[in-house]
């Protein structure tokens, strides 16, 4: 089993759409939790962290659940903008070593008008 | 501020030659690290840095060395290069520690025949 799994997609949808990618992990000891965001042939950058009490920005959100070990993020009236690939990131603790950062192969999305 | 920068963005190897992959940062971060992205698969760490002068190994070092001999600068070597290798690697730096936001490079596409 993978430490972070993504579906991999490809998600297409319309413009305006509501999409939401799941990500589930394998070490039950990480405290933090993070979206990327990919474009193609670039560098990951920070979508937003994720927080226990689930967190929005924006047309954003993201939620984690703890017992099932799963991050979720939902991305409301998506934007032509939007096509990207989503990187779930999680970190270890005791298992990896805190300051190893696990990615997930990412979920691409194309928004299409 | 340039963020990080990464030198060169593409290189050709033989097998068994070796090179040096340079990444810079003018944030003034603590951690550095270096990721490899292969297709299909999310990124992996391979060294990464705490400190000026300090070095620790990531999920997959094998094959590469680290030096971070001065703060802003963290340096990936491959001393005898495998087709294996072929990836793109990403260096990254944060202002502390996992917890934080990490700030990715554009990335050196290095292909190795």
């Amino acid at each position: 089993r993978k430490e972070v799994e993504q579906d991999p997609g490809p998600f297409n949808v319309p413009e305006g759409a509501t999409v939401a990618f799941n990500c589930t992990y394998s070490n039950s000891a990480s405290q933090s939790f993070f979206w990327y965001r990919q474009d193609c042939r670039k560098e990951p950058k920070l979508l937003m962290s994720v927080y226990s009490s689930g967190n929005e920005d924006g047309r954003f959100t993201a939620q984690l659940n703890r017992a099932s070990q799963y991050i979720s993020l939902l991305i409301r009236d998506s934007k032509l903008s939007d096509s990207a690939t989503y990187l779930c990131v999680v970190n270890g603790a005791t298992q990896w070593n805190n300051n190893d950062m696990r990615f997930g192969a990412g979920t691409r999305l194309t928004v299409k008008p | 501020n340039a963020g990080v920068t990464q030198t060169p963005k593409f290189r050709v190897l033989k097998t068994g030659q070796s090179m040096t992959l340079l990444c810079a940062q003018d944030m003034n971060h603590e951690y550095m690290y270096w990721y490899r992205q292969d297709p299909g698969m999310g990124l992996r760490l391979i060294h990464y840095s705490v400190g000026e002068g300090t070095t620790a190994k990531g999920e997959v070092p094998d094959g590469y060395n680290v030096s971070r001999l001065k703060k802003q600068n963290f340096l990936l070597g491959l001393e005898s290069a495998a087709p294996s290798q072929t990836s793109v690697y990403f260096c990254a730096s944060s202002y502390f520690d996992s917890y934080n936001e990490q700030f990715f490079g554009p990335g050196t596409r290095l292909t190795v025949l």
